[in-house]
């Protein structure tokens, strides 16, 4: 099956520190790829979905200017938290549709743990 | 009330167990539906999917949909160690902009 990878795996950085999360897809070519946010015991929620070449679209309640999504390429999508603080330690996971992808078509990645200290 | 309601759980079986996992929706509008499975600091996997209702079945797994009663259901037979994880059902809507909608996700552990 397709392989979405994400890079950092694990990270920690200071309280008003940025942060950038990639997320790759291996071996196709994804035209549209979402950012997911996971705390502990609770579901994925939608942050947003990102189409290459254009700009994010967010989920209502979702910051922005916070959470800066850049998908310039069609293997490479982009999270940047910028000025984190501790309320925004979680697991973040991005998926990566096929072109011409259907619903089940969307492949995970293995997700990066923001700690902010 | 969620779209999309799930069990909490934990849930603790002995191996061989039959499991049965649940889920609710309120969206009469879902058309596909999946269960993923979630290995703990992973990702999550696409383990079975449904159009629509009725039954399918790969090999110890069988996924049942009835839209009538807005109702899926995963069912793992003869269950082993190696499936313990965070099962989460989704669903969405057609269109090529649908987005999937989670449940809450469900902890199994299989004893040995």
């Amino acid at each position: 099956g397709a392989v979405v990878s994400q890079h950092p795996s694990r990270v920690i950085c200071k309280s008003g520190t940025s942060v950038k999360i990639e997320c790759r897809s291996l071996d196709f070519q994804a035209t549209t790829m979402f950012w997911y946010r996971q705390f502990p015991k609770k579901s994925l929620m939608l942050m947003a979905t990102s189409n290459e070449g254009s700009k994010a679209t967010y989920e209502q309640g979702v910051e922005k200017d916070k959470f800066l999504i850049n998908h310039a390429s069609l293997t490479l999508s982009t999270l940047t938290v910028t000025s984190a603080h501790p309320e925004d330690s979680s697991f973040y996971i991005c998926s990566a549709r096929l072109p011409q992808g259907g619903y089940n078509e969307q492949f995970f990645g293995p997700g990066t743990r923001l700690t902010v200290l | 009330q969620k779209e999309v309601e799930q069990d909490p759980g934990p849930l603790s079986v002995p191996e061989g167990a039959i499991v049965s996992l649940n889920c609710t929706y309120s969206n009469s509008a879902f058309q596909y539906f999946m269960w993923y499975r979630q290995y703990s600091r992973k990702g999550p996997e696409l383990l079975m999917y449904t159009y629509s209702s009725g039954n399918k079945e790969d090999g110890r797994f069988t996924a049942q949909v009835d839209k009538s009663s807005k109702y899926i259901s995963l069912f793992i037979r003869d269950s082993q160690p190696s499936d313990s994880a965070t099962y989460l059902c989704a669903m969405t809507p057609t269109g090529a902009n649908s987005k999937l909608t989670f449940g809450k996700g469900i902890t199994l552990s299989v004893r040995p």
